[in-house]
């Protein structure tokens, strides 16, 4: 059963903030929300990962609601090189798996 | 940061010759592995979850006796796929976790293209 909905696809200009939802309904009090990316031919790449307060790093900004019921993902300034399959993943702390959903497929146009 | 380097990238084998990959964490220790498989224009589904020192556990519907799983040392996982087959052509990849650290994200390797021909 998937545990995230994300949009299939989401385009974005370059220089502009790409913003991506994910809805986690059912999400349990010790899970967290994680995003990695994956570009062509790659292994997936850790972005960002939070429980229930916003975080940023170098890479991204996780925003997640009061309810935890959904999350975003901002990329500020996205370039051409974000241009990839973003997935938002659900994961206990006590679970070592991680399993994927379909993902949104980001394209960031000139 | 963590390192997951898989090997080979990519390899094309013949239908009933058997295939070996290798996943290393470079500067961690991971007791557990986990080996998934995408096929084109598909996401990444889990196969297996290898366990240091002990057998691997497998999702449903993946065959244990053809896709053998060893984790022999804290760095090391292998997958060998037995008797190829074309329907085995996949991009396989492999992730882990570094034991020390609790909460961790998990690292993945960039993949072994595999084609049987």
């Amino acid at each position: 059963d998937a545990k995230t909905t994300q949009p299939p696809s989401m385009d974005c200009a370059e220089g502009r903030a790409a913003n991506l939802p994910c809805n986690h309904s059912t999400i349990s009090g010790n899970e967290y929300v994680y995003w990695y990316r994956q570009i062509h031919s790659q292994g997936p790449q850790y972005i960002i990962h939070g429980l229930k307060n916003n975080e940023t790093n170098e890479m991204a900004s996780l925003i997640i609601t009061e309810d935890r019921k959904s999350s975003t993902l901002i990329l500020p300034h996205a370039t051409l090189r974000d241009t990839a399959v973003y997935y938002c993943i659900v994961r206990a702390t006590n679970n070592n798996d991680m399993r994927f959903g379909a993902g949104t497929r980001l394209t960031v146009k000139p | 940061g963590a390192v997951v380097s898989q090997h080979p990238s990519w390899v094309i084998c013949k239908s009933g010759t058997s295939v070996k990959i290798e996943c290393r964490s470079l500067d961690f220790q991971a007791t557990t592995m986990f080996w998934y498989r995408q096929f084109p224009k598909q996401s990444l589904m889990l196969m297996a979850t290898s366990n240091e020192g002990s057998k691997a556990t497998y999702e449903q519907g993946v065959e244990k006796d053809k896709f053998l799983i060893n984790h022999a040392s804290l760095t090391l996982s292998t997958l060998t796929v037995t008797s190829a087959h074309p329907e085995d052509s996949s991009f396989y990849i492999c992730s882990a976790r570094d034991a020390a650290t609790g909460d961790s994200p998990l690292h993945f390797g960039n993949g072994t293209r595999l084609t049987v021909t």
